[in-house]
């Protein structure tokens, strides 16, 4: 893989609903692996930066994981709220450079 | 602290106008970032500063696009001339970044529509 691709690339669920999406980054020369959370006409909001493979963070319903060796990381929420909607970007660093590559997103609807 | 400011928040000009976009980051931070977001390309990196140097400007789309970053609180991203295809939001973000993993900190972006 040689970019940052992210899946599905919408998703609606029901209030209440888990959910979880997926982000693919290339493997080799790994450095770190961001998660965003980006709001219709706001500015991305840091969620994650995760390094280590087996990494796992959590910040209240939201978690992510992380496989540095085969090259993806999933973000999972649990219960969704309405306040959930939002799109959600992973962005992967390679080792020698500060610029972050940027999936294409998640955008996820909740439902009330 | 305020966050990364970004100025105008809205543009709009006219084709072959020279547009001139800014940003303060956060104090103390040394790196910086400008990005482009439109709905073909997603959010892509144009250009990025360390201690107000530029390292990596292979994103810029070519010679119209110019940034500076005279010092540590104040950069710039200049289009000359515009043109409509330029239309996008331009966000700047800044980070610390001593390990190479710190987040990085957005502006609210600026809507640049050039007609």
């Amino acid at each position: 893989i040689l970019n940052v691709e992210q899946s599905p690339q919408s998703l609606h669920v029901q209030e209440g609903d888990s959910t979880n999406f997926t982000c693919s980054f290339p493997s080799s020369n790994f450095y770190a692996l961001h998660w965003y959370r980006w709001e219709t006409a706001k500015s991305p909001e840091a969620l994650f930066v995760m390094t280590l493979n087996g990494d796992e963070k959590k910040k209240g319903r939201i978690s992510a994981t992380l496989n540095t060796k085969e090259g993806y990381s999933y973000l999972y929420i649990k219960g969704s709220q309405p306040e959930d909607s939002a799109t959600y970007l992973c962005a992967s660093l390679r080792g020698g450079r500060r610029a972050l590559t940027f999936g294409s997103g998640t955008r996820l609807q909740v439902q009330p | 602290d305020a966050g990364v400011i970004q100025s105008p928040r809205h543009e709009v000009t006219e084709m072959g106008q020279e547009v001139t976009l800014r940003c303060k980051p956060i104090s103390g931070h040394d790196y910086l970032f400008w990005y482009r977001q439109t709905m073909m390309r997603g959010l892509e990196l144009l250009i990025y500063f360390n201690n107000n140097v530029p390292i990596d400007d292979s994103g810029m789309p070519e010679d119209r696009f110019s940034a500076k970053m005279p010092n540590a609180s104040f950069s710039t991203l200049k289009i000359q001339p515009s043109e409509p295809r330029d239309s996008a939001v331009y966000f700047c973000a800044s980070s610390l970044d001593k390990t190479g993993t710190d987040t990085q900190y957005f502006g609210p972006g600026t809507r640049l529509t050039v007609l």
